[in-house]
This record gives C-alpha cells, structure tokens and sequence, in this order.
C-alpha cells in the first residue's frame, strides 16, 4: 500500500462553491501529479511539482491552481465550482529518479467531486 | 492526441485463462508502464519496461514492448476473478522528465468465476 493520501474520497457541492482537495503523502517524494479522470476515460495531467515552490501545468487545461509549501502536501484548489469540473482527481507521487526509480507513480484512492 | 491506446477496450474471460492486452503510443519513449485501477480506486503500478528492454516478467505478468511497432503488450496468465479491473498502459515520452506520464484509455478485464 502505498502512503499517500486524499481527502475527501467524495464531494458534492453547489455551483460557485470553493472547494480544496487534499493531497499529502508520508514517503519523501520530490515529485507530486494531480489527474483528472473521468468514468471510463483516461488519466489527463493537471498540474505537476517537481519539489517545495515547484508548480506547472499539465498536458490539460484546468482552472484549478495548486500549491507546493511542504513536500509532504500538494493540495488543489477550485475557486468557483461549476458542473463541468465534476470528475474523480487523482493525485501521485515518485521517488527521485535513480536506476531503481524510473518514474513509476504511487496514486492516492482519488477524490470523486460532483458539482450539481 | 493519445499517446496510448489500447486494445480491446473490454475484455471478458473465464478463471484460468490468458488475458492479453496491447498498447501502442506515437512517440519516443523512456519507458512504458502498466497500472491497474480496481473500480473506484486509484491506480497500482504493476510493472515498468524501459525503452531497451523487450520483455519483462513479475509473476503472473508478462510484459512485451517493440519499440519499431510502438507498441506493447501485457499478458496476464491462469487469471483470477480478483484481477478484475482496468488497465492502462501509460508512458513517460523521450524528452520528457522521468514521472510524467502520459495514459491509455485502459483496457477493462473481467475474469468470472
């Protein structure tokens, strides 16, 4: 099992609403990813961090934002919630790469928002 | 455009037989990978192949990659209804920094009883 937690596991809230998830994970990891996925669909990166004050967006576009304060905690943030931000968030984290680590990613159970 | 795309898309088999899925990807990679994702769970990382290697076994697991096609495959043999679950194939671009990946869509595998 891998140390890495989310919370909520589910979220539904009303348009317009801010909402945080949280991301922290307990193994040291330098590099931190946010996915979204939606049912049956691929995994699509959001935002990325290489390490504390290290930020960028990923492959897709999101209106989310994200913060990297301590290594340990890589929470995403929603300013103003809207139906088509429904989706399950996944949040991973790797080791630094070595010949033993190559990139693979340790995923938290995710996080399923709905906004009606 | 997808990077990874797999093959079938849903798969059904009974308890003890092969389950094989493929993967193929546009661009160079570092390395190839395939993660599991039980429904409603994260994803678990099952087994990584670099770019120089054509075949790699864990367990019950064989993996296969032939960069000249860009493709890959991933064997599971004398399957369980446990293995029941998405898979999706997932690879880390030449170029890119090791961790960031790029999914398939996922193959879905059911294995009955």
């Amino acid at each position: 099992e891998a140390d890495i937690y989310q919370t909520p596991r589910y979220l539904v809230i009303g348009t317009g609403k801010k909402i945080t998830l949280e991301c922290s994970q307990t193994m040291g990891h330098d590099k931190m990813y946010w996915y979204q996925q939606d049912p049956g669909m691929e995994l699509h990166l959001i935002h990325y961090s290489y390490g504390v004050n290290s930020t960028e967006k990923g492959d897709l576009s999101s209106e989310s934002t994200v913060s990297r304060i301590r290594t340990e905690h890589f929470p995403l943030t929603l300013e103003s919630a809207r139906p088509s931000h429904t989706s399950q968030y996944l949040c991973a984290s790797s080791p630094p790469t070595s010949r033993q680590n190559t990139g693979e990613l340790f995923f938290g159970e995710g996080s399923r928002l709905t906004v009606l | 455009s997808q990077q990874g795309e797999e093959d079938p898309q849903a798969l059904s088999i009974q308890e003890g037989e092969n389950a094989t899925m493929n993967c193929s990807y546009k661009t160079s990679i570092n390395n190839l990978q395939w993660y599991r994702q039980n429904s409603g769970r994260g994803l678990v990382h099952l087994i990584l192949i670099r770019s120089n290697e054509r075949e790699k076994h864990s367990g019950r697991l064989r993996v296969t990659l032939d960069t000249s096609k860009k493709s890959s495959s991933l064997l599971i043999t004398a399957s369980r209804a446990a293995d029941t679950a998405s898979y999706f194939c997932a690879t880390n671009a030449g170029g890119t920094s090791y961790g960031k990946l790029t999914f398939g869509q996922g193959t879905i595998l059911t294995v009955h009883p």
